[in-house]
């Protein structure tokens, strides 16, 4: 059974602080994938990476960053955290390159900044 | 073009009811379409998908029901349970587009008993 795990399900930080979110999966797979999700606007991809150290942008990268250090870990990173980014953030993983290819999500991690 | 645009935002079924969302897509090199299904609490997970070789897909009561010419495609669900209540997100992707995929905007169905 796959399993996509993030590291809280709930975190409150200030304006302009340093956050790290972070994602592990236990089943070797190749891409991982942050999305936020807001009501209204479904899923919207951040970043994904399809390889150890490598990241390809996705709709709305402006304000993150990310790092995968590890095949296993991918890390989202806000570097000065604001307001508009208080949202649902999931992490997913899939197998294979390629559109066809099932993502699993992690439960979430639910941000507010205030 | 990358848009997928789906309705209803809410929908309130009847137990044993037919639950219908729709969904639309701008983009004719999208060949894959998956249904995502979230659970209050929990991330997505994959539900159903079709490919456009086919007009029609069913697995017990979930069925996929796909117009490629109107480039339109719906989920219905058959005889609505309690437990089906969740949100809804159909989606597409393009196998040589790197894994990325479309999400619509979600569908947040309450199926009252």
């Amino acid at each position: 059974d796959v399993k996509v795990t993030q590291s809280s399900r709930y975190l409150v930080k200030r304006t302009g602080e340093k956050v790290f979110l972070e994602c592990v999966q236990d089943m070797d797979h190749e891409n991982m994938f942050w999305y936020r999700q807001d009501p209204g606007l479904g899923l919207r991809l951040i970043y994904f990476s399809y390889d150890v150290k490598m990241k390809e942008k996705g709709d709305i990268p402006e304000g993150y960053s990310v790092s995968r250090e590890k095949k296993e870990r991918f890390s989202l990173i806000l570097e000065s955290a604001s307001t508009n980014q208080t949202s649902m953030y999931l992490c997913a993983s899939s197998w294979g390159t390629g559109g066809f290819y099932e993502q699993y999500f992690g439960p979430g991690t639910r941000l507010t900044v205030t | 073009q990358q848009q997928v645009k789906q309705s209803p935002q809410s929908l309130i079924v009847q137990k044993g009811g037919i639950s219908i969302i729709n969904c639309a897509y701008e983009n004719t090199a999208f060949d894959y379409f998956p249904w995502y299904q979230q659970f209050p609490g929990k991330g997505p997970a994959l539900l159903i998908a079709i490919r456009p070789d086919v007009s029609e897909k069913k697995e017990g009561r979930f069925t996929i029901s796909f117009n490629k010419s109107a480039k339109q495609f719906s989920l219905h669900i058959m005889d609505s349970q309690p437990g089906d209540s969740a949100t809804y997100f159909c989606a597409a992707s393009q196998d040589s587009s790197a894994s990325k995929i479309i999400f619509g905007s979600g569908t947040r169905l309450s199926i009252r008993p």
